[in-house]
């Protein structure tokens, strides 16, 4: 079946420095897309949401990005602290189901 | 808001024996609540999604037998890993989705359960 998948699984970033991770998703019906944070030992944390509709939503420090015709989703974290070393996952909705990609570990360098 | 909780956020147990893990919503009413399972260094593998008063739907694959799940109320949901083996062992996290929410609503995860199964 079609699933969400990520680029890169791990990233390293220089404090301070804005932090890119790519996501590739494969099922042209999915509607939502939510991407999450995720700490050792923890659940996930929603950090943001965008919908089909949309091709880019900010929040504070992370900027979302759709593009639908390559069906290629990215969160870039602007300014990145050691706080957000973590693992982030992008989730595709279909239905009411998430579909999870395999993550991608970021690394914050002080 | 959208607070949920598990508890335990971590249990040991024998070989054979059951253990039972329950969700909460804390501020909000979840119409559907999800169970997922998470191995060391992988990502989250949607094991069932859980109505109230119905019967829980199972992604192929996973036994409905060894996994019971009941969901009480709009607020509450319990997983039960019955006869739990070694290879159980895992870390087992729920979601809940708010009442009357379409389908692009956010799911909100809990804390997760640390499984370990001697």
């Amino acid at each position: 079946g079609e699933s969400v998948g990520l680029h890169l699984p791990t990233l390293s970033v220089q404090e301070g420095d804005n932090s890119i991770i790519n996501c590739a998703y494969s099922n042209s019906a999915s509607d939502y897309f939510i991407w999450y944070k995720q700490e050792s030992g923890k659940g996930p944390q929603f950090i943001i949401d965008i919908r089909s509709n949309m091709d880019k939503r900010q929040g504070q420090r992370v900027t979302v990005l759709l593009n639908k015709t390559v069906k290629h989703l990215s969160l870039q974290i602007a300014a990145t602290q050691p706080g957000d070393s973590a693992v982030y996952f992008c989730a595709e909705n279909i239905g009411y189901k998430l579909s999870f990609g395999a993550g991608t570990t970021v690394t914050v360098r002080a | 808001g959208a607070v949920v909780s598990q508890h335990p956020s971590r249990v040991i147990c024998k070989s054979g024996t059951s253990v039972k893990i329950e969700c909460r919503s804390l501020d909000f009413q979840a119409t559907t609540m999800f169970w997922y399972r998470q191995f060391p260094k992988q990502s989250l593998m949607l094991m069932a999604t859980s109505n109230e008063g119905s019967k829980a739907t199972y992604e192929q694959g996973v036994e409905k037998d060894k996994f019971l799940i009941n969901h009480a109320s709009l607020t509450l949901s319990t997983l039960t890993v019955t006869s739990a083996h070694p290879e159980d062992s895992s870390f087992y996290i729920c979601s809940a989705r708010r009442l009357a929410g379409g389908t692009q609503e956010t799911q909100y995860f809990g804390p997760g359960t640390r499984l370990l199964v001697l």
